[in-house]
Parts: structure tokens; sequence; C-alpha cells
């Protein structure tokens, strides 16, 4: 079975100040990741998936197998990345999600 | 392209009562699936489906039917509506035709709250 853990419910942060959104997953495969994020009353939309290793709105995220993590990292939060931002990862034919971390940034 | 079209966006049910959610997606996407977003539980695969009369269960399947007779729509059905089934429903859809691009298009959610 695949798990993606976002341990965290809540990170309020400054304007300004880096932001790093933690993501833990267990797959038996090789895994596909992404980042989606959902803003206030709007639907889910892809941020970023790792087989791209881009930089969307100035968010990267590394997948690191050792320590299988795929966290993601901004380094100066802006206000209008408050958001819910939800790791996911692609197995057995469905998409598996995290409980999603609440990113609020604060002027 | 519309996208992912969702129907109702709101829906009020009384205990016991049915009802169908309605999505509809114009991408010629083979891959559908329908998800449940709750506080603190992120969202949770209800059912999918790889093409055409083909349907699985996901994570949550409980209490839900799907169909799938074509590949433009997807429907999930309460059969008799309970309180614990008051979510915000996802309809999502994706191509299989791009190798490594299991990206998924989200409609735009069904508030459904069951009393």
């Amino acid at each position: 079975a695949q798990r993606v853990t976002q341990p965290e419910k809540l990170l309020s942060v400054f304007k300004g100040a880096p932001v790093e959104l933690k993501c833990n997953y267990s797959y038996s495969g090789s895994p596909e990741l992404f980042w989606y994020v959902q803003y206030s009353r709007q639907r889910l939309q892809l941020l970023l998936r790792h087989i791209s290793r881009e930089s969307i709105k100035g968010f990267t995220a590394d997948l690191n197998k050792g320590e299988t993590s795929f966290h993601l990292k901004k380094p100066f939060a802006q206000e209008e990345d408050s958001a819910m931002y939800y790791c996911a990862l692609w197995g057995y034919s469905t998409l598996t999600f995290g409980k999603g971390t609440m990113l609020l940034v604060s002027p | 392209n519309a996208g992912v079209t969702q129907t109702p966006k709101f829906q009020v049910l009384k205990t016991g009562q049915s009802m169908t959610l309605q999505c509809a997606q114009d991408m010629n996407h083979e891959y559908m699936s329908w998800y449940r977003q709750d506080p603190g539980m992120g969202l949770r695969l209800i059912h999918y489906s790889v093409g055409a009369g083909i349907t699985d269960q996901g994570e949550v399947p409980n209490g839900y039917n799907v169909s799938r007779s074509t590949t433009e729509d997807f429907p999930l059905r309460l059969l008799s509506a309970a309180p614990s089934q008051t979510s915000v429903y996802f309809c999502a859809s994706r191509s299989t035709g791009l190798a490594g691009a299991n990206v998924l298009t989200f409609g735009a959610g069904s508030r459904l709250t069951v009393l």
C-alpha cells in the first residue's frame, strides 16, 4: 500500500520568511510525486511534479529517495501563497494524497 | 475545452435519500476518479475508472456506486445517503496517453450536506 504523510496541519509564517512544507511517503516501487495547491474556494490544481524538476511560483521540491521525502520549499513567502497544499503519490493506478498542510502567510 | 464539469455545486439531502453527482470531461481522458475531501482527512479516493466499462474501488467506496458507460461521463451515486457522507466531492480525470504525466485535472467540486 502507498502512503503519504504531511506532519503539519498548519504552517504560519510572515511574509518574506522561508517556507518548507514537509512530505514523506511510503511506496514499494519507483514513486511519482506531486504537489497540488488549493486556494480558498477554488479547485485543486497542480503546483509541481518531481519528474519535471521545475520551479513554479518560486516553489521547488526535490525527491529524496533515501529519506523518502518530497518537501516543498520557497525562500521568501508571499501573502498570495496562503492556501492548502497537498502532497500526492501516483502508484497502482491511483493518486494518494496526504492530509494537507494549510499555509498562512501574514503581512 | 470546459475541462472537468461537476453538477450540482451544492446539494442538501435528508438521510436515506438517493442522488447522483454528475461528472463530465471533454478532454477524451480515459482515466476518471472521485474523491471526497473532509477537514483533517485530505482527499480520499472513492472509485476510479481506467476506461469505459471498467471501474474499481478506492480507499472509501462503501455507500457509493459508479458506472462508466461513456468516456466522457463518470457519475457517482449515493443510494441511501447518510450524515457521514456530508463532504465535498471532487471528480478528476487524467490522460493515459502521456508516459510519466500522471497529472489529474480536477472539477470545481460538489458540496453535499446530509441531514
